[in-house]
Order: C-alpha cells, then structure tokens, then sequence
C-alpha cells in the first residue's frame, strides 16, 4: 500500500505569509507525528494526535504553530505569520497506534521543505 | 530531560570495512531505543529498536546495536559495509512519553 505523503514537497514563502502543510498517513493508522528538521539536525518533535485529538503538542514552539486531524485521517500543521526562522523541512510520521504506540515503528514521510523569504 | 548524543557528524569508511556509529542518551527512567536511517532523497526509515529483553539487537540491511545501561549507550555496528549504506543514520530515544527525541545524525559515507 502507499506510505506516507506529505505536499507539496517544496514550499517558498515571504515572511509574514500563512502556509498549510498537509500529511496522509498511511491508511488505518492512528497515531500521527509532526517533526521539524533544521539544517544538520535531527528531526524535532512538534505535535502527536492519537485519531482526531492532540495528545501531546509540548513540542509546538509558539502560538503561530497549530495542527489539525478532523476525521482521523488527514493533518494539517498551519504557520501563521511566518518568520525566517521556521525554514526547515517538516516531516510526518504514521504508525499504527492501539495499545502500545509508544514502541510501534513509525513510517514516515519525504518531508516539506518550507523557505521563508 | 532525556537527550540523545552522537558522537560522530561524519564517519567515512572503505567498502567491506567493518563500523560503528555512536550514541549515548541521557535520561532517568527506562528508556526504548531506535536508529533510523535517512538515504539522499528519501523519509526516514528504521532500521531496528530496542524494546526489551537480549541487548543486541538486530535489524535490516546487517546492523545491529547493543544496549549498553550502564555506559547508556546504543551503538550502532555493521561488519561489512556496501557503498549503498551512504545515508544518514539518527539515534532515537523515547521513555515512554508520546515525544521520540533524535540524535543530530552521523553521516556514513563509504568510499569505494
């Protein structure tokens, strides 16, 4: 079956625009991961949803960051008023979730690159 | 807080060499351990975990890792390595909590 897609895979924008950052997880996982990627880093965590709710978004960095998971499937990671800063790639991961999602593999996604000009 | 080290940004290697990447985390309860690997243009796979039980453990391609307690190390090893393990590789570590945290990366460049 298809794994994880993220788009669009590159995306430029002037500081101070909105941007939207979609991710499909593969079909009938629950659980869902948002990372960023800076340059020469690891990936950082963002945000968790277990289905539709948002189990743990610690690693969010302000209030300009907010993600979405309506119908358990599709997420949305949404930056508002974008600054140079929050040039990365973000990447989204999947996995199956249920009992023990702390341990399962997450699979994850080829990332997009955000430029803020 | 629990943080992951990786001693190595850049680790070159000849074919058919044997290597070991290195990591040590940090962190005050149990902790379960990952390595993933990162290949040009391509998302983030595993390549094996530490759960429980045996302390070596085995995953795709020919690495293994050992967990190591009380060093807190999980290092990652190969014996012979093929150009086709050029790639990026990251340490993980998760203690239960819904947050994985990652290592920065080494990158294995194996030269021919």
């Amino acid at each position: 079956g298809a794994g994880v897609s993220q788009t669009p895979s590159n995306k430029v924008t002037e500081k101070g625009k909105y941007v939207e950052l979609r991710c499909d997880p593969i079909s009938g996982h629950t659980a869902l991961y948002w990372y960023r990627q800076s340059l020469g880093q690891g990936p950082e965590f963002l945000i968790y949803f277990q289905g539709t709710g948002a189990a743990d978004d610690s690693g969010l960095p302000n209030d300009r960051f907010f993600a979405v998971r309506p119908e358990g499937s599709v997420s949305t990671l949404k930056i508002q008023r974008t600054e140079r800063g929050d040039s990365a790639v973000y990447l989204c991961a999947s996995s199956p979730g249920g009992a023990t999602p702390l341990t399962d593999t997450q699979y994850f996604g080829p990332g997009t690159r955000l430029t803020v000009l | 807080a629990q943080s992951v080290t990786q001693l190595d940004s850049q680790v070159p290697v000849f074919e058919e060499a044997p290597v070991e990447l290195r990591c040590n985390y940090s962190s005050s309860v149990s902790v379960y351990l990952f390595w993933y690997v990162q290949y040009p243009n391509q998302g983030l796979q595993l390549l094996l975990k530490y759960l429980s039980g045996s302390t070596l453990v085995k995953g795709i391609n020919g690495f293994e890792a050992e967990f190591n307690k009380s060093q807190t190390s999980f290092h990652l090893r190969k014996p012979s390595v093929h150009i086709s393990d050029t790639a990026e590789y990251f340490c993980a570590v998760t203690d239960g909590g819904f947050k994985t945290i990652f290592g920065a990366g080494t990158r294995l460049f194996v030269k021919a």
